[in-house]
């Protein structure tokens, strides 16, 4: 089976950085993702990460170290529409579903 | 391209009636997946099928439930008798084979009543 957590909630300044953490214990290992979510609507694509290591999209980037189960998102130069939930899922091996954690809720504070 | 495609966006229901959700996938994408959303809770996965055949419905519940993905058409989520805790957004999403992520639909918000 898969078990993830996250925080369920944070609060950041505009302008700041901020790191959101997701650990996961999986059977079978094929991919971790990242998506955000705005109230109300749809999940969207953020990032995705199979190897080890940093992946930097814009202000966007996530971290993976699979022998600890564990990525993050850091988001930079945070804006106010950053406001949202930022959802971690994982792909077990030999699947092609994603199992998602409940979310972290991100507020964003002038 | 037009994106993954859900209908209707929201339906209510009375104790009792079926509720039949639909969702187009992305062109050129042939495998599908259901999430269901309660408030202030995650994604939680249902189903996941390609075209007429349903690969993993371990999220399913066993009774009430039923999904398909046709030949032709839409792919159909299916709930019989909806009770008051039926009440969710549904998602779809769609993928292309060996993909990176899936694509999301805007949901299918149900309430009972």
């Amino acid at each position: 089976g898969q078990n993830i957590d996250q925080p369920t909630e944070m609060t950041a300044t505009e302008g700041a950085i901020v790191q959101i953490n997701c650990t996961y214990q999986t059977s079978g290992f094929n991919g971790l993702f990242w998506y955000q979510q705005h109230a109300g609507e749809a999940p969207t694509f953020l990032s995705y990460n199979v190897l080890d290591g940093l992946e930097e999209k814009g202000r966007f980037s996530s971290f993976l170290s699979r022998s600890k189960g564990y990525s993050y998102l850091l988001l930079k130069e945070l804006q106010m529409k950053d406001s949202a939930s930022y959802l971690c899922a994982v792909r077990g091996g030999g699947a092609n579903n994603l199992f998602f954690g409940t979310g972290t809720r991100l507020t964003v504070i002038p | 391209n037009a994106g993954v495609m859900q209908n209707p966006r929201h339906l209510v229901r009375r104790r009792g009636q079926e509720a039949r959700l639909r969702c187009s996938p992305m062109k050129g994408h042939s495998h599908v997946y259901w999430y269901r959303q309660l408030p202030e809770e995650g994604l939680k996965f249902m189903v996941y099928l390609q075209k007429e055949n349903i690969i993993d419905e371990s999220g399913m519940p066993k009774e009430r439930f039923s999904a398909e993905f046709p030949k032709e058409g839409p792919s159909i989520l299916r709930i019989q008798q909806v009770v008051r805790g039926d009440s969710a957004a549904y998602f779809c999403a769609s993928s292309p084979i060996g993909t990176d992520g899936y694509t999301f639909g805007s949901g299918t918000r149900l309430t009972v009543v």
